[in-house]
């Protein structure tokens, strides 16, 4: 089946460093979306790509698909302890309405 | 607008008793999804709806899990009997789904411990 893979499962970051995760799927995907989850909470949209290679900025936030939509990157400049928590990708086969989600990145920030 | 609403937030339970976990989808969505959440597994998709029909439960663990939607404005997933390894937290989550892309908007959750 479609599986979504997200590399590393964990980040400890220093605060106001950049850091990148990771997002790739075995098949061609015909979107991705990113959510976050904060400690304790529910995970919440944060944005969706559908074209090849598209970038969007939200922010510090800056997410990337890959030209082939198999890959996808979120990378966030000059972390803030805000920025704690996990951030999971999530994709659609063509045609197939099912969400797969990855494992999830869990970001630590050290003040 | 209100969100997705789930309850109980909350519950513990002893094994082997019966657990309903109820769910408000956001209204005007046509989907609506159970999760489940456990830090081996992480997220797992359980079930989910569109237009009230089950459309894919094979995330569904076993015949002691079983979901409901008689209408579109509640969903029920109960375990009968619960097992201390159904300790999770499980989110109801809906949408709009049109085409492809369907974002997808999570409750916050029922912790669930089964002791």
């Amino acid at each position: 089946g479609q599986q979504v893979m997200q590399i590393p499962q964990y980040q400890h970051v220093q605060e106001g460093e950049d850091f990148t995760t990771y997002c790739n799927s075995s098949t061609t995907l015909s979107n991705i979306q990113w959510y976050k989850q904060r400690p304790g909470g529910h995970p919440v949209f944060l944005i969706q790509l559908v074209k090849s290679g598209e970038v969007k900025k939200q922010k510090r936030l800056t997410f990337q698909f890959g030209e082939a939509k198999k890959n996808s990157s979120l990378h966030i400049t000059a972390t803030q302890t805000t920025d704690v928590g996990t951030y999971f990708c999530a994709g659609n086969l063509y045609g197939n309405n099912r969400l797969a989600f990855g494992k999830g990145n869990q970001v630590v920030v050290i003040p | 607008d209100a969100g997705v609403i789930q309850s109980p937030r909350h519950e513990v339970t002893e094994m082997g008793q019966e657990v309903t976990l109820r769910c408000k989808p956001i209204s005007g969505h046509n989907s609506l999804f159970w999760y489940r959440q456990t830090m081996m597994r992480g997220l797992e998709l359980l079930i989910y709806f569109n237009n009230n029909v089950p459309i894919d439960d094979s995330g569904m663990p076993e015949d002691r899990f079983s979901a409901k939607m008689p209408n579109a404005s509640f969903s029920t997933l109960k375990i009968q009997p619960s097992e201390p390894r159904d300790s999770a937290v499980y989110f109801c989550a809906s949408s709009f789904l049109e085409g492809f892309g369907n974002t997808i908007y999570f409750g916050e959750g029922s912790w669930l411990t089964v002791v």
